[in-house]
């Protein structure tokens, strides 16, 4: 059964601090790992996609790796800004469960002025 | 292009009532998961619909169903409420393959009384 875990749980930073967040998982046969925004109350809005066969993604501010063979990923943002302020979570697919994704419990992101 | 649309948005029952919740997904896509979302549990899979068809199921008990229908909306139903099916309630559309990007909703929010 595949587990994936986030770590820090939290994180409180000061603005325009870089900073790094880690997901782990157990199986390493993944289609692919989506890592995602959610403001308190509100829906997901996808950050970033990395196929099995990709190494890295970037978008704007965030990139994110991954490791297929060790079963990690690490979502990086560059100089940080209060608005980045949400919980990420990051989530993968399984070669024998379709779209089904299997999340992290998250990373609470506070951004400080 | 418009989003994934899911309503209601909020939603209070009482234990035994039973609730039906819609997703209508992006345009052109044709697979729909459903997700619940609890303080405790984190993000859980219920289901997942394509092309009219359950392709996945999570581990929740048979109260807990859905359908799609011929043009790719879905509907989640959850008979005989329970206190602790209080959740957010989650829907994902995706274009059809397991690489592709999933986008989510806004959530409906249920309250059982």
């Amino acid at each position: 059964k595949q587990e994936v875990t986030q770590i820090p749980a939290a994180l409180s930073v000061p603005e325009g601090e870089n900073l790094v967040l880690n997901c782990s998982f157990t199986d390493s046969a993944i289609y692919n790992l989506q890592w995602f925004r959610q403001d308190p109350g509100k829906g997901l809005t996808s950050l970033l996609l990395i196929q099995s066969s990709q190494r890295e993604q970037t978008s704007g501010r965030l990139n994110a790796s991954l490791d297929k063979s060790s079963g990690r990923s690490t979502l990086y943002i560059a100089a940080s800004q209060p608005g980045d302020s949400a919980t990420y979570l990051c989530a993968v697919s399984q070669e024998t469960s379709g779209s089904r994704l299997t999340f992290g419990e998250g990373t609470q992101l506070t951004v400080n002025p | 292009k418009a989003g994934v649309t899911q309503t209601p948005r909020y939603l209070i029952k009482t234990r035994g009532q039973q609730v039906t919740l819609s997703c209508s997904p992006i345009s052109g896509h044709r697979s729909v998961s459903w997700y619940q979302q609890t303080p405790g549990q984190g993000l859980q899979f219920l289901f997942e619909y394509f092309s009219e068809t359950q392709r996945n199921k999570g581990n929740f008990p048979g109260r807990f169903s859905g359908r799609q229908f011929s043009n790719s909306r879905s509907e989640m139903n959850v008979s005989t409420l329970e206190l602790g099916d209080s959740a957010l309630y989650l829907c994902a559309s995706v274009r059809g393959g397991s690489t592709d990007t999933q986008y989510f909703g806004p959530g409906t929010r249920l309250t059982v009384l």
